[in-house]
């Protein structure tokens, strides 16, 4: 089983500056990978970023990087220089045997 | 490649009416997902397939029903309609072999907003 905690419903940054989004998760599985998904209004899953729970080094997608730790079963996301389009909701997400658990989300607004 | 569709985009129903949500994917995926979303909330799994002829109950499969005739096509069925089943619904899409990878992309559609009134 699995589970995905993301404990802070909103966040807002100002344009350029860099923002971190916290996630959980906790799961039984010994091979798994997390995510972190974007749904802007248009309500389109879009896939920002994801991490081999196996790998030790941290994924990072131009603007976008994560800081995974392990053990403490933590999962956060760092976004540099936010730009407007990056509002959004965003969920952190983990997935094994081809099934994915996600959190309840993060609302992010960015202001100009 | 037009990816996941779905229809229709949106849909007002009245409690006790049926409907189905219709999903294609034109990927030649093997693995075919619904999910909800309620306001304020993460997606929720409610029936998965693996294969044509198969699929399985997720987290949510309380009043809905599920069938996979072809690789390309799972529709969702709603029976008797009632306002707990407002949501938006998601169909998404997966190519997985057992003993690879732990998880292979899915790719999702645009969704189905549902209203039950």
């Amino acid at each position: 089983a699995q589970t995905v905690t993301q404990s802070q419903p909103e966040m807002s940054v100002q344009e350029a500056e860099t923002v971190t989004l916290s996630c959980t998760y906790d799961t039984s599985e010994s091979d798994y990978y997390l995510f972190w998904y974007k749904q802007p209004p248009s309500r389109q899953m879009i896939l920002v970023i994801r991490q081999e729970a196996y790998k030790q080094q941290n994924a990072t997608e131009n603007r976008f990087s994560v800081n995974f730790q392990k053990a403490a079963k933590s999962f956060s996301l760092k976004i540099s220089d936010s730009q407007l389009g990056d509002a959004a909701m965003y969920f952190c997400a983990s997935g094994a045997n081809s099934k994915l658990t996600f959190g309840k989300g993060i609302t992010l607004s960015v202001r100009p | 490649n037009a990816g996941v569709t779905q229809t229709p985009k949106f849909r007002i129903l009245k409690i006790g009416q049926s409907m189905t949500l219709q999903c294609t994917q034109d990927m030649n995926h093997n693995y075919m997902y619904w999910y909800r979303q309620d306001p304020g909330m993460g997606l929720k799994l409610i029936y998965y397939s693996v294969g044509a002829g198969i699929t399985d109950k997720g987290e949510v499969p309380n009043g809905y029903n599920v069938s996979r005739s072809t690789t390309e096509d799972f529709p969702l069925r709603l029976e008797l309609a009632a306002p707990s089943q407002t949501s938006v619904y998601f169909c998404a899409s997966s190519q997985w072999t057992s003993g690879g990878p732990a998880y292979n992309e899915q790719f999702f559609g645009p969704g189905t907003r549902l209203t039950v009134l």
